[in-house]
């Protein structure tokens, strides 16, 4: 069974640094793109970015390229969200999400980790 | 600036049928396919339709999709109070060079 399973809740002050993974199993980790998507409260989906933990080919979308960093461990089936800096704007829900063959396809979600970030 | 529009709501009737349109552009739903998702509350959101009309495995009949042009639509016949979720739209957008989302549709079944 492919399973998606996120890190745990986090609450953090503004300026401080913070990583958040998701880790793949049930499947050949490697082979298939992992993406990230982030829900503001009450809002839809927006795509962050994408990695290939084959390779660590690392995609992101025009709105986050800066303002977090994607990684892969492929030795542990773990993709990671990082952010180095925290603003109050980055409270929001995030989830991973496995890429499907079509590009534009997430076939399986994990269970999402909520960032909260308050002084 | 890539965009997918969904009407913000809708609603019906237990046993009804409704549907869900999705708007894009030339560079989304003009050139790719177009999948759908399910995102019931509290919960991460669930692949409902691929590829236009697919359906995984586990999806009843009852959800079917379509494309035209720049435009998709979602269709929940027989509608079922635990259908009440919001929907989303999603595509690959080659401007974006990424996929793209619908703003959703929360549905409530009255």
């Amino acid at each position: 069974e492919v399973q998606l399973v996120q890190s745990g809740a986090e609450v953090k002050k503004p300026g401080e640094s913070l990583r958040i993974s998701c880790k793949g199993s049930g499947y050949s980790f490697n082979n298939y793109w992992i993406g990230w998507v982030r829900q503001m409260p009450g809002k839809g989906l927006e795509w962050m970015g994408i990695i290939y933990p084959g390779d660590s080919d690392t995609r992101y979308s025009p709105s986050f390229q800066g303002q977090v960093t994607i990684s892969a461990d492929k030795s542990i089936s773990a993709a990671y969200l990082q952010w180095d800096t925290l603003k109050a704007s980055d409270t929001a829900l995030y989830y991973c999400a496995r890429r499907a063959a079509n590009p534009g396809r997430f076939d399986y979600w994990g269970q999402g980790t909520l960032v909260t970030v308050s002084s | 600036q890539s965009v997918l529009t969904q009407p913000p709501s809708a609603s019906q009737t237990p046993g009804q049928r409704v549907t869900i349109s999705c708007s894009g552009s030339s560079s989304s739903i003009g050139s790719n396919s177009v999948n759908w998702y399910q995102q019931l509350p509290g919960t991460a959101p669930k692949l409902l339709i691929y590829n236009n009309n697919q359906r995984p495995s586990g999806v009843p009949d009852r959800f079917s999709g379509s494309k035209s042009g720049t435009s998709a639509s979602l269709a929940i016949s027989g509608l079922q109070s635990e259908d009440e979720a919001a929907y989303y739209c999603a595509a690959w957008d080659d401007s974006l060079n990424g996929p793209l989302f619908g703003g959703g549709t929360k549905l409530t079944v009255l």
